[in-house]
């Protein structure tokens, strides 16, 4: 599966959209690309995923650019409860998940 | 939909002991369940792929005596940790494939605490 780059940390103001990159140039054709987050403590929770086409869910947006080669999730409102750890992924359909170091995202009030 | 658990949430345990910890898909079937690792300020670390009724598959340097893994059914992983160390304290976290969707859905972790 295709490594994946994120910045290490970001922060972001409350109410105001947080907008996390992910830069997978090494990409394959068949390999899509995820999200999850993970809040202290807990265990990572899925957030969306695609492979070409951007995609909206109830949490995020997921835009991926037309070479594929990195995407941006996009929290359209954020809460102080979206402070987490988010992980972008590439995995081809059936791999296992290889976390990386992931987006440690604060939100401020 | 898609929910994980598992139990216990905390343990503590004496060194030289096991411990088994359940991962249970509580609204749908799974044949593939992954076991992971967490230990503080470091990312998951993926430890072994449970298929139901086969043996597991281990990742590299993970010792598949000492992390004992059953998937007996479709429903159900078990990670046992025998002979523990206080090197082996740390965050399990369990996982479990969505056949339809093949999204992987994880349940909320085990802290485990050897003394």
């Amino acid at each position: 599966d295709a490594k994946t780059t994120q910045p290490t940390s970001m922060d972001c103001a409350e109410g105001r959209a947080a907008n996390l990159p992910c830069n997978h140039s090494t990409i394959s054709g068949n390999e899509y690309v995820y999200w999850y987050r993970q809040i202290h403590s807990q265990g990572p929770q899925y957030i969306i995923h695609g492979l070409k086409n951007n995609e909206t869910n109830e949490m995020a947006s997921l835009i991926i650019t037309e070479d594929r080669k990195s995407s941006t999730l996009i929290l359209p409102h954020a809460t102080l409860r979206d402070t987490a750890v988010y992980y972008c992924i590439v995995r081809v359909v059936g791999n296992q998940f290889y976390f990386g170091t992931g987006t440690s995202l604060t939100v401020i009030p | 939909g898609a929910v994980v658990s598992q139990h216990p949430s905390r343990v503590i345990c004496k060194s030289g002991t096991s411990v088994k910890i359940e991962c249970r898909s509580l609204d749908f079937q799974a044949t593939t369940m992954f076991w992971y690792r967490q230990f503080p300020k470091q990312s998951l670390m993926l430890m072994a792929t449970s298929n139901e009724g086969s043996k597991a598959t281990y990742e590299q340097g993970v010792e598949k005596d000492k992390f004992l893994i059953n998937h007996a059914s479709l429903t159900l992983s078990t990670l046992t940790v025998t002979s523990a160390h206080p090197e082996d304290s740390s965050f399990y976290i369990c996982s479990a494939r969505h056949g339809s969707t093949d999204t992987q859905y994880f349940g909320p972790g085990t802290r485990l605490t050897v003394l």
